[in-house]
C-alpha cells in the first residue's frame, strides 16, 4: 500500500460544476498538505498549502484536511474549462535531517467540459 | 521573473546509449530537485541539492544515474548506459530554502524533459 493514495479518474464535469478531489493517507507523521495542478506537457505548480486540520479557502478553491480520518480533499467552485489538468495532492512533515521532501499522489485527471 | 529552465525537452534515444539533462533554476534559489515522474504517477525525489551539495540522493539509482550541480547554480542528470524503464519525464525544481514541504518555502517545477528509451 502507498503512503499517499489518489485516485487517477478521469473526472469529467460539466462548467459551472462543483468539484471535490481527495486523497488519502497512511502515514500519520504527515503534517503539511499541498495540492498542485499539473497541465499537460507542464510541471507541477503549487495551488494550496495547509498544515491544519479545517478548511483553507482561496478564491474558487477549498483545501480541506481532516487528519483523524487521514483524508484531504480540494474543492473547486464554478469548475471553469481552464481547470482541466491533473490535480496532485502532495504530504510532508520535518525529517530527520531537516528536510521536508512532499511525497505526492499519483494525480487525478479532471475534465472540465462547456 | 524567468522559471525553471530545462533542455532538452524530449529525447529519444536507444537502449544502453547514455544522456543528459540540463537545468536552470530559478535566480536566487539554493535549493535544487531532480524529480522522476512515471507516466499516471506523481513525482519521485531522485536527488536534491542544497547549493553545491547533494544533501539528499538515497533514490538516486547511483550505477546508471549520476549529477552535479557546478557553482551551485545550473545541474546536469546523466544516465548511462539507459535502459527500456528509465522512459519517463524528469522534473527539475528549486526552492528558496529548501523547505519545499514547509511552511514559507515554495517549490517551482520545470516544465520537464520526456526520454524515450527504445
Amino acid at each position: 500500500q502507498k503512503e499517499v493514495e489518489q485516485d487517477p479518474g478521469p473526472l469529467s464535469v460539466p462548467e459551472g460544476a462543483i468539484v471535490s478531489l481527495n486523497c488519502t493517507y497512511s502515514n500519520s507523521a504527515f503534517q503539511y498538505f499541498m495540492w498542485y495542478r499539473q497541465y499537460s506537457r507542464k510541471g507541477p505548480e503549487l495551488l494550496m498549502y495547509t498544515y491544519s486540520s479545517g478548511n483553507k479557502e482561496d478564491g474558487r478553491f477549498t483545501a480541506q484536511v481532516d487528519k483523524s480520518s487521514k483524508y484531504i480533499s480540494l474543492f473547486i467552485r464554478d469548475s471553469q474549462p481552464s481547470d482541466s489538468a491533473t490535480y496532485l495532492c502532495a504530504m510532508s512533515f520535518h525529517a530527520s535531517g531537516g528536510s521536508y521532501i512532499p511525497t505526492f499522489g499519483r494525480g487525478t485527471s479532471l475534465i472540465v467540459h462547456p | 521573473e524567468a522559471g525553471v529552465v530545462q533542455s532538452p525537452r524530449y529525447k529519444i534515444i536507444e537502449k544502453k546509449q547514455p544522456v543528459a539533462f540540463w537545468c536552470n533554476p530559478i535566480s536566487g534559489h539554493n535549493t535544487l530537485y531532480w524529480y522522476l515522474q512515471n507516466l499516471g504517477q506523481g513525482p519521485e525525489l531522485l536527488i536534491r541539492y542544497e547549493n553545491e551539495e547533494a544533501v539528499d540522493d538515497s533514490q538516486l539509482p547511483k550505477d546508471r544515474f549520476s549529477a552535479e550541480r557546478l557553482k551551485g547554480v545550473d545541474s546536469t542528470l546523466k544516465i548511462q548506459p539507459a535502459e527500456l524503464g528509465d522512459s519517463a519525464v524528469y522534473l527539475c525544481a528549486s526552492s528558496l530554502d529548501g523547505l519545499a514541504g514547509a511552511p514559507g518555502d515554495t517549490q517551482y517545477f520545470g516544465p520537464g524533459t520526456r526520454l524515450t528509451v527504445l
